[in-house]
């Protein structure tokens, strides 16, 4: 598939436990962002990575939350001691050069019980 | 700080009528403006943008329109199709937004036969 992977796609955790979701950007992709949905919000940027260059991390709620991108590819967030406020849908997208358009993956639905 | 607004949650309209989502924004540094579709359970995707040295830009059905002194833009689809209904998600960039999109709050069209 040529389009951007997100693993899981559902996740159902208890309070307080950590997760990690994962997400595969388009090949040859340099950009990668993370924002999440909560119900009934617009989508909320959370991090984002360009290369090599350090992170844009303006958008972490808390920090409980991390993410890291190894060798410039695939992308891991995590998200420790969950707490309620934190069930949305966690959208991955990767952007090619030149302002092309992201292009976001299904997403991740997190629900903390 | 909701930088961009769509302050219609939900429209309703029949096939083959004009449907015309609105956008408003508050930053004066943005300067380049994005819509996005989404269906349930999938990621958003792109669908139309507009620089804001232009002030329409037409793409087959879709058309947007950005009213630079209003803060305001506008998508409208014409004619109207069922497959169409969807969220419309507006989002707005700029030199000091870095490489992020800042997303509205989405409006649910729903297209009837």
């Amino acid at each position: 598939g040529a389009g951007v992977s997100q693993s899981p796609s559902n996740k159902v955790t208890e309070k307080g436990k950590d997760v990690e979701l994962r997400c595969d950007p388009i090949s040859g992709h340099t950009a990668l962002y993370w924002y999440r949905q909560s119900l009934g919000q617009g989508l909320e940027f959370l991090i984002y990575f360009q290369g090599n260059s350090a992170p844009d991390k303006s958008g972490l709620p808390s920090d409980r939350f991390s993410a890291e991108r190894t060798g410039g590819s695939v992308s891991t967030l995590t998200i420790q001691r969950t707490q309620q406020e934190d069930s949305a849908v966690y959208l991955c997208a990767s952007r090619g050069p030149n302002n092309s358009p992201l292009h976001f993956g299904n997403g991740t639905r997190l629900t903390v019980t | 700080d909701q930088q961009v607004k769509q302050n219609s949650p939900s429209l309703s309209v029949q096939e083959g009528r004009i449907s015309i989502l609105n956008c408003d924004y508050t930053n004066s540094m943005f300067d380049y403006f994005l819509w996005y579709k989404k269906y349930p359970a999938e990621g958003p995707t792109f669908l139309i943008s507009i620089s804001s040295i232009k002030d329409k830009n037409e793409d087959g059905r879709f058309t947007v329109f950005l009213n630079k002194s209003a803060k305001h833009l506008s998508l409208h689809i014409v004619p109207s199709q069922p497959g169409d209904s969807a969220v419309y998600f507006c989002a707005a960039t700029g030199e000091t937004s870095g490489s992020r999109l800042t997303f509205g709050e989405g409006t649910q069209l729903t297209v009837n036969p």
